[in-house]
């Protein structure tokens, strides 16, 4: 597909699991987001890659919280012991080229519930 | 840190009115701001991006507009549809690193 796909859409964890959430970007861009949303609100900045190099992991909001990009195309966005405030949707976004100046896609996202 | 606001949070029209949305942002130092719709248990669909040095874009039916002075963006959605209905996203980017900083949405619902 020509779009930004991502798997699992959904995802039940108990608390304590480990779980991985899959980013394909749209082929040849350059620049990969990661963003989560709480229920009702915008979504916030997680982590930013230029090719396979992570850039900018400010928004990560613990360090059970981890992503990777090894080959500059595929991301995968990692939590270890999963919480309750875990739970969210996961965005992947896409650029054509580096930075922020240029058009983002968006995934579908992944819905992260954590009982 | 950019907090950027939409107003209203929710707004329900009748089929065929012309509207304004509303996004403000605190840091008016941003390199682009980028309107985005989400329908429910969907990604974001990027409508329109406005770069700094730009006062307005347009797309179809939408415009949205960027004073960055006064820290303010609009949606213009002329002769809305039912189809337009979904929460309508604003996002300030290039203030601060890589992130784009969000509002929380204005939720839309255009009756037939």
């Amino acid at each position: 597909g020509a779009g930004v796909s991502q798997s699992p859409r959904y995802k039940v964890a108990k608390r304590g699991q480990d779980v991985a959430l899959r980013c394909d970007p749209i082929s040849g861009h350059v620049s990969l987001f990661w963003y989560q949303q709480a229920l009702g609100q915008g979504p916030e900045f997680l982590t930013y890659f230029q090719n396979e190099a992570q850039l900018d992991k400010s928004g990560l909001p613990s360090d059970r919280f981890f992503a990777e990009r090894p080959e500059g195309s595929v991301s995968t966005l990692k939590i270890q012991r999963t919480q309750q405030e875990d739970s969210a949707v996961y965005l992947c976004a896409s650029s054509m080229l580096a930075g922020v100046l240029y058009e983002q896609y968006f995934g579908p996202g992944t819905r992260l519930t954590v009982t | 840190k950019q907090e950027v606001t939409q107003i209203p949070a929710a707004l329900s029209v009748p089929e065929g009115e012309n509207l304004v949305l509303n996004c403000s942002f605190t840091d008016s130092a941003i390199y682009n701001l980028q309107w985005f719709r989400q329908d429910p248990g969907k990604g974001l669909t990027s409508l329109l991006l406005i770069q700094s040095s730009q006062r307005e874009q347009t797309s179809g039916r939408l415009n949205a507009s960027l004073d960055k002075s006064s820290g303010r963006s609009t949606l213009y959605i002329a002769a809305s549809q039912p189809g337009d209905s979904a929460t309508y996203l604003c996002a300030a980017g290039g203030d601060s690193g890589y992130a784009l900083n969000f509002g929380k949405g204005t939720s839309l619902l255009v009756t037939p």
